[in-house]
């Protein structure tokens, strides 16, 4: 079974400054993709980013790239120039590549602090 | 287009009842998955449905169940309940469930308390 790690229960950061939050995961797919998802607190849970596996060029959506390394299975989430906006859980997913899953599996999540 | 709806937001019941929540996908939309959100067990996949067939199913006892209609709209039923179910239930819906990737469109969710 797949399973997602994110070690960093709660993460802050200076408004306008950088912050990276980990991930790591273990399977044993080669076809598969990953994403990372942001909660508010007002719970709507909506994407941020998504890589797919057999992509070597590394996602960026505006201020969120990743760091993914395949090999390490590591799939962290760079937020740039980090606004009060961006304070929210994060978590980290993984989805099967093969078949007709739809099934996420999620990370634990990482709650981001950005302060003035 | 309107976004993932469910219903109702909040819902408290007592040991031993049950509960059914509802989820509209957005329209269009064929496949719908629910989740469950924990303090403890984080998120966790309950089932999928699609074209009004269960697909995929995760870890959980028999008192959840779910079906999805012929519009897509999908209900999930927890029987007796117990105090661990807990939670907030998450929809999400997808245009399509599939070997072809789709972005999974997430509901405001239904907090459920068990008392």
């Amino acid at each position: 079974a797949q399973t997602v790690t994110q070690s960093q229960p709660e993460m802050s950061v200076q408004e306008a400054e950088t912050v990276t939050l980990s991930c790591t995961y273990d399977t044993s797919e080669s076809d598969y993709y990953l994403f990372w998802y942001k909660q508010p607190p007002s719970r709507q849970m909506i994407l941020v980013i998504r890589q797919e596996a057999y992509k070597q060029q590394n996602a960026t959506e505006n201020r969120f790239s990743v760091n993914f390394q395949k090999a390490a299975k590591s799939f962290s989430l760079k937020i740039s120039d980090s606004q009060l906006g961006d304070a929210a859980m994060y978590f980290c997913a993984y989805r099967s590549g093969s078949g007709t899953a739809s099934k996420l599996t999620f990370g634990t999540g990482t709650r981001l602090q950005v302060t003035l | 287009k309107a976004g993932v709806t469910q219903t109702p937001r909040y819902l408290i019941k007592t040991r031993g009842q049950q509960v059914t929540l509802s989820c509209s996908p957005i329209s269009g939309h064929r496949s719908v998955s629910w989740y469950q959100q924990t303090p403890g067990q984080g998120l966790q996949f309950l089932f999928e449905y699609f074209s009004e067939t269960q697909r995929n199913k995760g870890n959980f006892p028999g008192r959840f169940s779910g079906r999805q209609f012929s519009n897509s709209r999908s209900e999930m039923n927890v029987s007796t309940l117990e105090l661990g179910d807990s939670a907030l239930y998450l929809c999400a819906s997808s245009p399509e469930g599939g070997a072809v990737y789709n972005e999974q469109f997430f509901g405001p969710g239904t907090r459920l308390t068990v008392l």
